[in-house]
């Protein structure tokens, strides 16, 4: 079955960066471009970013642009979400999430990561 | 950026209740519209894919409906385990966007 399982909470202080795994098992990797999504606490949805793992291309939100980068380690079938210059307003749950190649949803979540930003 | 803008921003309605929520962008996207459910501490789960389409396993008393710029998620009758939050998204152009979400509580 398909899995997205996410590194554990991080506490970060500001100014910091702080980089999220999401490993992908039960399907093929390199088939599905994985996404970024983060809630702040009591918020809604915002859409960072996606990356194809297959040949590593990514999309940003200009918002995030200069501090975000996505990778990906196609051996491990992992992606990697890294945000800099932490402030106390990053604070929030990040999913990843997987995008199928046939239709333009997101299908499959990891479980979230908490990063809370705080001196 | 396409902004999403969905009503009521929360709602209270019984068990049985047919509960319409809606969904306007700010141009026009096809149907490139999908909804989704959340519940507190876990991650959001699709529903309703380009506009209409059921997601696999997903019960049929939800659907979804619209295109162009107004979107409809409705549920037909409503059940104890629908109480949550739902949310509108974009998939017509990066950066998808969400709406800000509407809260069903029981009423």
């Amino acid at each position: 079955q398909v899995q997205l399982v996410q590194s554990g909470a991080e506490v970060k202080k500001p100014g910091a960066s702080v980089k999220v795994s999401c490993k992908a098992s039960g399907y093929t990797f390199t088939r599905y471009y994985m996404h970024w999504v983060r809630q702040a606490p009591g918020q809604g949805l915002e859409w960072m970013g996606t990356i194809n793992p297959k040949g590593g291309s990514i999309s940003y939100a200009q918002r995030f642009q200069d501090r975000v980068s996505m990778t990906r380690d196609t051996s491990t079938s992992t992606v990697y979400m890294e945000l800099s210059s932490l402030r106390s307003e990053d604070t929030a749950v990040y999913y990843c999430a997987r995008e199928p190649t046939t239709v333009t949803i997101l299908d499959y979540w990891g479980q979230g990561t908490l990063v809370t930003v705080s001196s | 950026d396409i902004q999403m803008t969905q009503s009521p921003s929360s709602l209270s309605a019984s068990v049985g209740d047919r509960v319409t929520i809606t969904c306007r962008a700010s141009q026009s996207i096809s149907s490139y519209l999908n909804w989704y459910q959340q519940k507190p501490g876990k991650a959001p789960k699709l529903l309703i894919y380009a506009a209409s389409s059921l997601q696999s396993g997903v019960p049929p008393r939800f659907s979804g409906s619209g295109s162009g710029t107004d979107f409809t998620l409705i549920i037909s009758s409503l059940q104890p385990e629908d109480f949550a939050t739902y949310y509108c998204q974009q998939s017509y152009r990066t950066p998808w966007t969400f709406g800000q979400g509407t809260k069903v509580e029981i009423k």
